[in-house]
């Protein structure tokens, strides 16, 4: 079975940092998704994004939040300066179509101190 | 938010059938039923999904019902890898809108 893959698993960073969380997605996947976990709470919508832009995004992901596909095989999330309210599990996945199945990764522990 | 309501949690029995039941009496006519799960530690993994008719695959089976208003997750024999927050999500856009979902636990 295909997989998702996302790195680092953790990361700990200051507030007021910038972190870039990184993803692979599955290699014929069109389609590329990010949602974040806090801990304890419901998996929330954070940003879909096909054909090199954003498709949709929650009012989660505001100014602070960007994404990008530097290549033909990553995926990132960039948080430019993180609040202790970023720390949370971030996870990105990715599908074939936009109604088809999302494939998720292990996800990316963010704590922000 | 999420559209769909489930029990909070479920228990069940090891090698038994479990039948997760979700309502979703606003799904229109182009919204596919989602069925996701998260184990403990882990990201959440699709399970099963349907538009109208009943599904079957390896891991599950979905039960649709004809109005479409609610449907029903069907673990044909649980075992304790089962054990996870089941989530029931009705998809009219690319996103998934997750719920609280139901914490199923299998007891040995």
């Amino acid at each position: 079975e295909p997989e998702v893959t996302q790195t680092p698993s953790h990361q700990v960073t200051q507030m007021g940092q910038e972190v870039i969380l990184r993803c692979v997605p599955i290699s014929n996947h069109l389609y590329f998704y990010w949602y974040r976990q806090i801990l304890g709470q419901k998996v929330e919508f954070l940003v879909s994004f096909y054909n090199n832009e954003i498709s949709e995004k929650s009012e989660i992901f505001d100014d602070q939040f960007s994404v990008e596909r530097p290549d033909g095989s990553n995926f990132t999330l960039k948080i430019r300066s993180t609040k202790l309210e970023d720390s949370a599990m971030y996870f990105c996945a990715s599908s074939e179509a936009w109604e088809a199945k999302q494939y998720f990764g292990p996800g990316t522990r963010l704590t922000v101190t | 938010d999420a559209k769909t309501t489930q029990p909070n949690s479920m228990e069940s029995n090891e090698e038994e059938p479990v039948h997760l039941p979700c309502n979703h009496s606003t799904i229109s006519g182009t919204d596919y039923i989602h069925w996701y799960r998260q184990l403990p530690s882990q990201g959440p993994e699709y399970v099963i999904h349907g538009l109208t008719s009943n599904v079957n695959n390896r891991m599950a089976s979905l039960a649709i019902a004809e109005d479409r208003k609610s449907s029903t997750l069907i673990l044909h024999r649980a075992t304790l890898r089962d054990a996870a927050v089941y989530y029931c999500i009705t998809q009219g856009a690319q996103k998934l809108v997750f719920g609280q979902g139901t914490r199923l636990t299998i007891n040995p």
